[in-house]
């Protein structure tokens, strides 16, 4: 089955204590993004890559790092989470000839609490 | 600053309505709008409109794009409990990054 695989789908952590949202798809997709959801503001973009080893910001990025080493693999790092990043955190994928029209598949969300 | 609003926030339909959800945007480099379910998980893709393709149909959900207005409506016919979810548009630009500017959604809920 064709899917975009998140964990931890859920989690509470405290300030300061690094962690890692791992995110994999199994669709060859050279598109993988990261975006955040908060009520009231909709769906933000934190980091996208287009490829392997291509990795750049989206509109709001600080306080996370990503990787992109293999295609399936896109890893949302925060090292040192702060609770304004309490929030439900999807990652999504695309091909490369759906991606410019902005079709997307989203993994199930990882809804994280920092105390 | 791109920007996308929906509404209405959100509403409650009995089951065999006919409801519409509103979009409208502010962007530069459009491209596509797109619309998403979103229900208890994640958002799922339900249709693309470009300049070039400015309506779109599937079964008892259908959308049109109004280029001049900057706007899309989502129509659902006949409306069913399971269609209760969270309806998202979107905005995909031209430039990089291939991001999508979000709405913050309709809140629809469908009771018997």
């Amino acid at each position: 089955e064709a899917q975009v695989t998140q964990n931890p789908r859920y989690l509470i952590t405290v300030t300061g204590k690094k962690l890692t949202v791992t995110c994999s798809q199994n669709m060859n997709h050279e598109y993988m993004s990261w975006y955040r959801q908060d009520p009231g503001l909709g769906l933000r973009q934190i980091y996208y890559s287009m490829n392997v080893e291509v990795t750049d910001k989206g509109d709001v990025p600080e306080g996370y790092k990503v990787s992109r080493k293999e295609k399936r693999n896109f890893p949302l790092i925060l090292e040192s989470p702060s609770p304004n990043q309490t929030s439900l955190y999807f990652c999504a994928s695309s091909s490369n000839d759906r991606v410019a029209t902005g079709e997307l598949f989203f993994g199930e969300g990882s809804r994280l609490t920092v105390l | 600053e791109d920007k996308v609003v929906q509404s209405p926030l959100s509403l409650v339909v009995h089951e065999g309505d006919t409801v519409t959800l509103n979009c409208s945007y502010e962007v530069t480099n459009f491209r596509s709008l797109l619309w998403y379910k979103q229900e208890k998980k994640a958002p799922t893709f339900l249709f693309m409109l470009t300049s070039s393709g400015i309506e779109k149909k599937s079964g008892r959900l259908s959308s049109i794009l109004d280029k001049k207005e900057l706007s899309s409506i989502l129509n659902i016919t006949a409306t069913q409990t399971g269609d209760s979810a969270i309806y998202l548009c979107a905005v995909a630009l031209t430039g990089g990054g291939n991001k999508l500017t979000f709405g913050t959604g309709t809140q629809l809920k469908v009771e018997l």
